[in-house]
């Protein structure tokens, strides 16, 4: 069964450093998603994305976060400044074309900003 | 605002002891309803989707049923290997995408 994958799968930071998450959705996909979920909490809706670019975005996605699809196959969520409170798990989720459509969501990166 | 609450927040089974999760939702036009299993560390998995009251879909032990205000998740002489969090999530058709929003999940342990 074909299968979201990212990587990598831990990834440790100093607060105030940027760090990107990378992403590979199924191939024949084409709207994207970021979610989180902070150790013991929902899993938390970043952004959509589709057609190159955001269709929604939540809340919690300010400008410190931005997502890019910088070719055919990756996607990519980049954190510019990370704070103590964006240590998270950090799931990429993609979806086919029609409405209703599941979402296939990725293991995750563990994010840990010290 | 679209909302999913779900309970109990965690139950406690003994393998063969069946049980059901609830998921209490309320969105501006249901587009579906998701059941989502999560092993620790991993990513949700996709068991169910639901599209209107009434409707019910089962998979070996689970059964997953639907009305206006909430969702059911039957689990049938469930065995150790069916503990997991059970996620709910709504799709609003208020949304420009497929776009999932989530209950905070029912952690389910299964004593042998």
């Amino acid at each position: 069964e074909p299968e979201v994958t990212q990587t990598p799968s831990h990834q440790v930071t100093q607060m105030g450093q940027e760090v990107i998450l990378r992403c590979v959705p199924i191939s024949n996909h084409l709207y994207f998603y970021w979610y989180r979920q902070i150790l013991g909490q929902k899993v938390e809706f970043l952004v959509s994305f589709y057609n190159n670019e955001i269709s929604e975005k939540s809340e919690i996605f300010d400008d410190q976060f931005s997502v890019e699809r910088p070719d055919g196959s990756n996607f990519t969520l980049k954190i510019r400044s990370t704070k103590l409170e964006d240590s998270a798990m950090y799931f990429c989720a993609s979806s086919g074309t029609t409405t209703n459509e599941k979402l296939f969501f990725g293991s995750g990166t563990q994010l840990s900003v010290l | 605002e679209d909302q999913v609450t779900q309970s109990p927040e965690a139950l406690r089974l003994q393998e063969g002891e069946s049980s059901s999760l609830n998921c209490s939702y309320t969105v501006s036009g249901l587009r579906g309803l998701f059941w989502y299993r999560q092993d620790p560390g991993k990513g949700p998995e996709f068991l169910f989707t639901l599209y209107s009251a009434g409707e019910e879909k089962e998979k070996e032990r689970l059964k997953a049923t639907l009305t206006k205000k909430e969702s059911f998740l039957h689990i049938t002489a469930p065995k150790p290997e069916d503990s997991a969090t059970y996620l709910c999530a709504v799709q609003s058709q208020g949304g420009a995408t497929n776009k999932l929003i989530f209950g905070t999940g029912t952690l389910l342990a299964v004593q042998p």
